[in-house]
């Protein structure tokens, strides 16, 4: 089965500090790799994606780091604030081929952020 | 506000009912998606509709089913339920079939309790 293996599951950082979530595929047919935010009590929402072409997107504070070679790919939060408390997923989608760009989800890091 | 709507947005129930979850998509949006969250395993995707046909199926269990109506809203039923039923349901969609990189919009979720 597909799979995104998400580490690590929980990270506290103190206000400022620099957050790093990582996660790992297997499935090489996967070409889109967006991370979700969600608040407790609310769905998850889009943060920021990266496809395999580029090795790194910056938006803001948040940064992916994309490692084909490794199948690896992670989420930089600079000057992390306490608003940024939440769980973190990180996904990976499959190519236009398989007809559907179904999400393959990591397990989840939950993020607090202590002042 | 994501724009996706789900109604309830809380249901307790007991083991072998069936119920039925309901979700509006985005203004627009053709696809609507079903995801399971569970503490255990996480986000799964579970079912893919789109313009009112079945267009993909993950981890969905032959006792939950789903369909997309001509007005794009989708219910999932749930029967014979047991207890490890218990989660929260999502509802996602997107503009179109999924073929290409698209967002995809996150309702708030229904929470299912199974007593």
């Amino acid at each position: 089965q597909q799979q995104v293996k998400q580490s690590p599951q929980s990270l506290i950082v103190q206000k400022g500090g620099i957050s790093i979530i990582n996660c790992a595929y297997e499935n090489t047919a996967f070409d889109y790799f967006p991370w979700y935010q969600q608040f407790p009590g609310k769905g998850p929402a889009l943060l920021i994606a990266i496809r395999p072409d580029v090795s790194e997107k910056k938006e803001g504070r948040f940064t992916i780091s994309f490692n084909k070679s490794a199948k690896q790919f992670s989420l930089h939060i600079m000057d992390s604030q306490p608003g940024d408390s939440a769980t973190y997923f990180c996904a990976a989608s499959g190519s236009p081929g398989a007809g559907s760009y179904q999400l393959t989800f990591g397990k989840g890091t939950k993020l607090s952020v202590i002042p | 506000d994501s724009g996706v709507t789900q109604t309830p947005k809380h249901l307790i129930t007991a083991t072998g009912q069936r119920v039925t979850l309901r979700c509006s998509p985005r203004s627009g949006d053709l696809s609507v998606y079903w995801y399971q969250q569970s503490l255990d395993q996480g986000l799964q995707f579970l079912i893919q509709y789109y313009n009112g046909e079945e267009r993909a199926k993950g981890n969905i269990l032959e006792r939950f089913s789903a369909q997309q109506f001509p007005d794009l809203h989708s219910e999932l039923n749930l029967s014979s339920l047991e207890l490890g039923d218990s989660a929260l349901y999502f509802c996602a969609s997107s503009v179109g079939a999924g073929g290409i990189i698209e967002t995809q919009y996150f309702g708030p979720g229904t929470r299912l309790l199974v007593l």
